[in-house]
């Protein structure tokens, strides 16, 4: 069964520094999405992705923030400047356009970001 | 705006017994709703989705959940619990727009004793 995988399973970083989470959605899959679960808290919506560009974004995803699909089969959050308050599980997910808004998300297994 | 509420963070029940996770939502569309389960270092999995098709919805591993929109609830029950669905399950809702959000419930952890 497909899957979504993400990379690295864990980053430890220094703060300040940039840091790059890489996810590999399901191949026939158009839309793509960040979420983010900082310890204890709820999952949260941070961006949602399609035709190349930004469809929706939270106000947790600031000019810090970006997102890209560098190549067919990748899709990448960047963090530039990491703070301590960036420390969470960040999770990849990815919906076929099945239309109707009826589509189920997958999630990838998620990045553990702890920024030191 | 969207939100979605689960009561009771930690849930423990014995194997065998009833399985009730309690969620409520709100909505100001008709919304969707999800209901997804994380093993421990796995993502999130589907578990059951309603989209107004039928109130009742069934989904994996004998779970299903009822859609009562008099109540704004959507509780997720299975009549008896294995060890193996011993997890953290989540509620969410989502407007229902092609590659929207989803609005995460806090999770709620379910704890199986033998």
């Amino acid at each position: 069964e497909p899957e979504v995988t993400q990379t690295p399973s864990h980053q430890v970083t220094q703060m300040g520094q940039e840091v790059i989470l890489r996810c590999v959605p399901i191949s026939n899959h158009l839309y793509f999405y960040w979420y983010r679960q900082i310890l204890g808290q709820k999952v949260e919506f941070l961006v949602s992705f399609y035709n190349n560009e930004i469809s929706e974004k939270s106000e947790i995803f600031d000019d810090q923030f970006s997102v890209e699909r560098p190549d067919g089969s990748n899709f990448t959050l960047k963090i530039r400047s990491t703070k301590l308050e960036d420390s969470a599980m960040y999770f990849c997910a990815s919906s076929a356009p099945t239309g109707g808004g009826q589509e189920t998300q997958y999630f990838g297994p998620g990045t553990r970001l702890l920024v030191l | 705006a969207q939100s979605v509420t689960q009561l009771g963070s930690h849930v423990s029940v014995s194997e065998g017994a009833l399985v009730l996770l309690r969620c409520n939502y709100s909505s100001s569309v008709p919304p969707y709703l999800f209901w997804y389960v994380q093993y421990p270092n796995q993502g999130l999995q589907l578990l059951l989705k309603y989209t107004s098709a039928a109130t009742l919805v069934k989904g994996i591993n004998g779970f299903e959940a009822e859609f009562k929109k008099s109540e704004t609830s959507f509780h997720l029950t299975k009549p008896s619990a294995h060890m193996s669905d011993a997890a953290e399950y989540f509620c969410a809702v989502s407007k229902g727009n092609q590659g929207g959000k989803l609005i995460f419930g806090q999770g709620t952890e379910l704890s199986v004793k033998p």
